[in-house]
C-alpha cells in the first residue's frame, strides 16, 4: 500500500468539475514537488502536471494542480468523456530516497 | 521526438532472472536519468530504479537485492535484470526518462511490456 493516499475512485458528469486528492507526509509531499500522471486504458502513463501546478505543452488548461502542506490536488473542470482514466500523483520520498507513486484514482465520466 | 521501446521475454519461469532492454531513439541517452517502473495487473505504479547515463544507480530498497540496472551509451540502451522472480513480479514493465535527480518528472515513457512469471 502506497504512503501517498488517493481515493480509489471518483466520478462526474460531462461539464462538471472533479478533484482528486493525494495525501502524504513531511518525508514526501511536504518537502518535494508533486507531479500528476494520466493513464488512459491500456496505455502508458502520461505526464499531466509537473512542479505542483505546471502543465506540459499540449495539456488543456482544464487540468490544474495545487499543493498545500502535505497534500496535493488535481482538478479537472469541464469534464469530458475522454478524461476517463486512472490518475496518479507522484513525488520524491526522502525515506525511500526515490520516486513514490500514489495508489491511483479511477475517474469515471457518467 | 524521443521514443522508448522495451524488449525482452514475455514469460519467465519462477526463480529465474527477468531481463529487459529499453532502446532510446530521437535523443542521446547522455545527460539524463533513465528509469524502470512496473505495474502489476490492476494495481498501481511502482518505481523499480533508475540509472544516470554515467552509470550511477538508485534502486527501490524493496527490490534492491534482486535488481541490476545498466546502461550502454554506445547503443543508446539501458537494461533491467531482476533475479529470483516469483508470481508477484508479474507486471507491465515500463522504461521512462527521468528529468533530473530527486524528481518524479518522467517525461517520456515506453509503451510497456507485460512480463508473466509462470512455469
Amino acid at each position: 500500500q502506497s504512503v501517498l493516499t488517493q481515493p480509489p475512485s471518483v466520478s462526474g458528469t460531462p461539464g462538471q468539475r472533479v478533484t482528486i486528492s493525494c495525501s502524504g507526509s513531511s518525508s514526501n509531499i511536504g518537502n518535494y514537488i508533486v507531479n500528476w500522471y494520466q493513464q488512459l486504458p491500456g496505455t502508458a502513463p502520461k505526464l499531466l502536471i509537473y512542479s505542483n501546478d505546471q502543465r506540459p505543452s499540449g495539456v488543456p488548461d482544464r487540468f490544474s494542480g495545487s499543493k498545500s502542506g502535505t497534500s496535493a490536488s488535481l482538478a479537472i473542470s469541464g469534464l469530458q468523456s475522454e478524461d476517463e482514466a486512472d490518475y496518479y500523483c507522484a513525488t520524491w520520498d526522502g525515506s525511500l530516497d526515490g520516486p513514490l507513486f500514489g495508489g491511483g484514482t479511477k475517474l469515471t465520466v457518467l | 521526438q524521443v521514443q522508448l521501446q522495451e524488449s525482452g521475454p514475455g514469460l519467465v519461469k519462477p526463480s529465474e532472472t527477468l531481463s529487459l532492454t529499453c532502446t532510446v531513439s530521437g535523443d542521446s541517452i547522455s545527460g539524463y536519468y533513465w528509469s524502470w517502473i512496473r505495474q502489476p495487473p490492476g494495481k498501481a505504479l511502482e518505481w523499480i530504479g533508475y540509472i544516470y547515463y554515467s552509470g550511477r544507480t538508485n534502486y527501490n530498497p524493496s527490490l534492491s537485492s534482486r535488481i541490476t540496472i545498466s546502461v550502454d551509451p554506445s547503443k543508446n540502451q539501458f537494461s533491467l535484470k531482476l533475479s529470483s522472480v516469483t508470481a508477484a513480479d508479474t507486471a507491465v514493465y515500463y522504461c521512462a526518462r527521468l528529468q533530473g535527480g530527486r524528481t518524479t518528472n518522467f517525461d517520456y515513457w515506453g509503451q510497456g511490456t507485460l512480463v508473466t512469471v509462470s512455469s
